[in-house]
């Protein structure tokens, strides 16, 4: 089965700077990548996605890229603010109900 | 995008009792989906649950310890039974979400955050 690993697992940036996450996955036939961010006390809310057919998508000031030949993909926060603090999950997927996460990363961005 | 409600929100349990948790959905979906996250760790599926048809469950779940019942297409619960502290964590139901902003993907609940104690 699939299997995504996630990197890092804690990240702290100054507010204004970037933010890079970075996940690799098994399965080459996945072919949906979603990027997930979950704030204390809820349930982890759809950010961004990707499709296999696209290299890059990019919603104001969050983008992903995707690399399909060296299967891993990478979500782009710039100009952060204390608000995009939270936990981030990517996830890989084929089909619907075999949607794999990876570890997370919790994001402090310090005022 | 489809609105979940989860209930309850949080509870503290003795072990060996049950906890049921409801998820209802504010529109017909054909697959619900529980996961469970342990404290700090990412999320793992529990199960498939199909409307008409017994839940599909992954390695390492049983149907014994957490039963899941689906009556309808838009109702969904989980039961974690004969609990263990090792059970404590945040269960979350999700469904397929083609209505919303992104066009696919999961809407979470809010999630249910069980102590065993």
């Amino acid at each position: 089965g699939e299997n995504v690993e996630q990197h890092p697992s804690t990240l702290s940036v100054q507010e204004g700077d970037s933010a890079v996450i970075k996940c690799t996955y098994s399965d080459s036939a996945s072919n949906y990548f979603p990027w997930y961010k979950q704030e204390l006390g809820k349930g982890p809310q759809l950010i961004i996605d990707i499709r296999s057919n696209v290299g890059e998508k990019k919603d104001q000031r969050i983008a992903v890229t995707l690399n399909k030949t060296a299967k891993h993909f990478s979500l782009h926060i710039t100009e952060t603010q204390p608000e995009d603090s939270a936990v981030y999950f990517c996830a890989a997927s084929l089909t619907i109900n075999d949607m794999r996460f990876g570890a997370g990363t919790r994001l402090t961005v310090k005022p | 995008s489809a609105v979940i409600s989860q209930k309850p929100s949080r509870d503290i349990c003795q072990r060996g009792t049950s906890l049921t948790i409801q998820c209802q959905v504010d529109s017909q979906v054909t697959m619900m989906f529980w996961y469970r996250q342990q404290p700090g760790q990412s999320l793992t599926l529990i199960a498939t649950a199909n409307q008409g048809s017994e839940a599909t469950y992954e390695s390492g779940f049983v149907i014994d310890k957490f039963p899941i019942s689906r009556p309808n297409l838009t109702f969904s619960t989980l039961t974690v039974s004969n609990m263990s502290p090792e059970d404590s964590s945040i269960y979350l139901c999700s469904v397929e979400d083609r209505e919303g902003p992104l066009g696919y993907g999961y809407t979470f609940g809010s999630g249910t955050r069980l102590t065993v104690v």
